[in-house]
């Protein structure tokens, strides 16, 4: 089975600018979760997709959002960049079930100049 | 208090020995508990769930769960250089669907050869 991916994997955006971020999860998984990971700050969470509808939501100005599609991808946005927005920024996807077991994609790396 | 927390590290042994990494958490309703592995440069990767109070077995880890005293562990036995990394442990509360899976920092751990 094939794993989460993330495109693009590398970025770099000039402040002021957004950015959109892809996420297809491992197939059967309807849940998705985006995370931003600084050395700061660590693994915070961003938000949580199911069935496209936004489950949860973590303490992130409403610059960050995102969405899910019928087929469970998902994407975020980040508008209006500012440079504290560099980080990597990674998905999960996981079974509908409340266990919860995340899968991680390889993350993008959004660099912000 | 945060959530979750961990020891930061650095946390060093020598090849071969046991690494024993901590967790406790804050909300005593927590059902969930996980250790993921993250490599330097690497998106997180999950090792180890665990649902029930005691221990669980793979291979050379181990989980051990507490709930009575919030707390949960990771045993690391023949460490080995390649264990290298930074092991976070997650937390969900997992009473309704809707619940979100908390991170702790993480535990930098540094196998000695």
């Amino acid at each position: 089975k094939a794993g989460v991916t993330q495109t693009p994997r590398y970025l770099i955006k000039t402040r002021g600018q957004q950015v959109t971020l892809s996420c297809s999860p491992i197939s059967g998984h309807r849940s998705v979760s985006w995370y931003q990971q600084t050395p700061g700050q660590g693994l915070q969470f961003l938000f949580e997709y199911f069935s496209e509808t936004q489950r949860n939501k973590g303490n992130f100005p409403g610059r960050f959002s995102g969405r899910q599609f019928s087929n469970s991808r998902s994407e975020m946005n980040v508008s209006t960049l500012e440079l504290g927005d560099s980080a990597l920024y990674l998905c999960a996807s996981s079974f509908t079930d409340n266990r919860y077991e995340q899968y991680f994609g390889p993350g993008t790396r959004l660099t912000v100049t | 208090q945060k959530e979750v927390e961990q020891n930061s590290g650095p946390l060093s042994v020598p090849e071969g020995a046991i690494a024993s990494l901590n967790c406790t958490y804050s909300d005593r309703v927590s059902q969930s508990f996980f250790w993921y592995r993250q490599y330097s440069g690497k998106s997180p990767e999950l090792i180890m769930s665990i649902y029930s109070n005691g221990d669980k077995e793979d291979g050379r880890f181990t989980a051990q769960l507490n709930k009575a005293s919030q707390y949960v562990s990771l045993l690391i036995r023949d460490s080995q250089p390649s264990d290298s990394a930074t092991y976070l442990c997650a937390v969900n509360r997992g009473e309704t669907s809707y619940d979100k899976v908390i991170f702790g920092p993480g535990t930098s751990l540094s196998v000695i050869p």
